[in-house]
């Protein structure tokens, strides 16, 4: 069956420092991958998606991810996070009729 | 352009009542769908449609009915509501099934007492 792993309940990061969340699929096949963002009492925003080609794909907000095949990752990362990067980020792999997605990291930001 | 539109927002029922939560969408797009957001678990799939008068079971099914009678709506139905289904409900659709971005709502928190 098909699944996303998310490793990271919780990250705690300095404003102004590198970022990194973490994510892996098992899928039959490469799927059609992706990242959201959630704010509190709000839905899902899109960040960025990979569905093919080039494996580092850019994202809104600065965020970007790479796919490693051989690792069945799709790392998200950011170079340096802003306060209002603070949010649940969630992983989600899309295959042909339904889409899965890992249980989420929360992301706390200090100034 | 209103997106996907989820009512109600919040939702109070006491066990055993029945509601349905509404979700329509103006994008014309034929793929929609349901998951339920729970702490810890991330979000789980409980019906999706690939289309008008097409629906299809997900991950979490039972105690939900859905139908699809037009593109533009498909609304989750609880039959007997239980306090194992008090949750953040998300509609979302696309326009190319699983292989597309989701567009959500904003969400109805249901709470069964």
């Amino acid at each position: 069956a098909q699944s996303v792993t998310q490793p990271d309940i919780h990250i705690t990061v300095s404003e102004g420092a590198s970022l990194e969340l973490r994510c892996n699929y098992s899928y039959g096949a490469t799927p059609y991958l992706f990242w959201y963002v959630q704010s509190p009492g709000q839905g899902l925003q899109l960040l960025l998606k990979y569905f093919s080609g080039d494996t580092l794909v850019q994202g809104i907000k600065g965020f970007e991810a790479e796919f490693k095949r051989s690792q069945s990752s799709f790392n998200l990362r950011k170079p340096s996070v802003h306060w209002s990067d603070a949010a649940e980020y969630f992983c989600a792999a899309g295959g042909y009729q339904k889409v899965t997605f890992g249980t989420g990291t929360k992301l706390q930001v200090i100034p | 352009n209103a997106g996907v539109t989820q009512t109600p927002k919040f939702q109070v029922l006491k066990t055993g009542q029945s509601m349905t939560l509404q979700c329509a969408q103006d994008m014309n797009h034929e793929y929609m769908s349901w998951y339920r957001q729970d702490p810890g678990m991330g979000l789980r799939l409980i019906h999706y449609s690939v289309g008008a008068g097409i629906t299809d079971q997900g991950e979490v099914p039972n105690g939900y009915n859905v139908s699809r009678s037009t593109t533009e709506d498909f609304p989750l139905r609880l039959l007997s509501a239980a306090p194992s289904q008090t949750s953040v409900y998300f509609c979302a659709s696309s326009p190319d099934r699983a292989r597309s971005p989701l567009h959500f709502g904003n969400g109805t928190r249901l709470t069964v007492t």
